[in-house]
């Protein structure tokens, strides 16, 4: 069984903080990590594909790094908005299979 | 228009039953996917398509069947369903398999 690790589970910010955190994958047969925005009652929705080591990054407040060689990666969200609610979910990719973090869920306070 | 359409949003059916879940996309991907998401709320990869062709397939019990018609199509037929097939079940697409992807709504499968 292979597991992808997102900590933490769930997280409470006021709107403006900065914020990030972490995605803990295999270091070994690494491909690629998806990071995924999910609002609550839509589908998840791409941020970013990452491949390689060092790899970081950027779309509007939102960033993303790298580490393939200790597995892992982080996600930033700078000035957090109350839009920014969702949880976000990592998927790590090997050869042929995605696994799927149980995400970090983001509540972002007005 | 909606890049991936999965029908029926919500499916309740007996145990016993056959049902099949349909998911399309418009975006012209080459890879489809099929996830289940599990009580604790896990997104697992059951199969994936690409070019019609089966890429992944993932230690699910024989009873579910994939089907892709075309690269547009990947639909879910579910034989003989039991309690614990009730779940969301997500469909996705996405250019080439490591590419990012485009998930559908989710079909919520509840078994009585």
């Amino acid at each position: 069984i292979l597991n992808v690790e997102q900590s933490p589970q769930s997280l409470h910010v006021q709107e403006g903080d900065s914020t990030n955190f972490t995605c803990s994958f295999p270091s070994s047969n690494f491909y690629a990590l998806h990071w995924y925005r999910w609002e609550t009652a839509k589908s998840p929705e791409a941020l970013f594909v990452m491949t390689l080591n060092g790899d970081e990054k950027k779309k509007g407040r939102i960033s993303a790094t790298l580490n393939t060689k200790e597995g892992y990666s982080y996600l930033y969200i700078k000035g957090s908005q109350p839009e920014d609610s969702a949880t976000y979910l990592c998927a790590f990719r090997d050869f042929n299979k995605f696994y799927f973090g149980s995400g970090t869920k983001l509540n972002v306070k007005p | 228009d909606t890049a991936v359409s999965q029908t029926p949003k919500y499916l309740v059916t007996q145990m016993g039953n056959d049902k099949s879940i349909k998911c399309e996309q418009n975006l012209g991907h080459d890879t489809m996917y099929w996830y289940k998401q599990d009580s604790k709320k896990f997104l697992k990869i059951m199969f994936s398509y690409n070019n019609k062709e089966l890429i992944i397939n993932e230690t699910v019990p024989n009873r579910f069947s994939p089907k892709s018609p075309d690269k547009a199509h990947l639909n879910l037929h579910i034989n003989s369903l039991e309690l614990g097939d009730s779940a969301v079940y997500f469909c996705a697409s996405s250019r080439v398999p490591n590419q990012p992807q485009h998930f559908g709504d989710g079909t919520r499968l509840s078994i009585l």
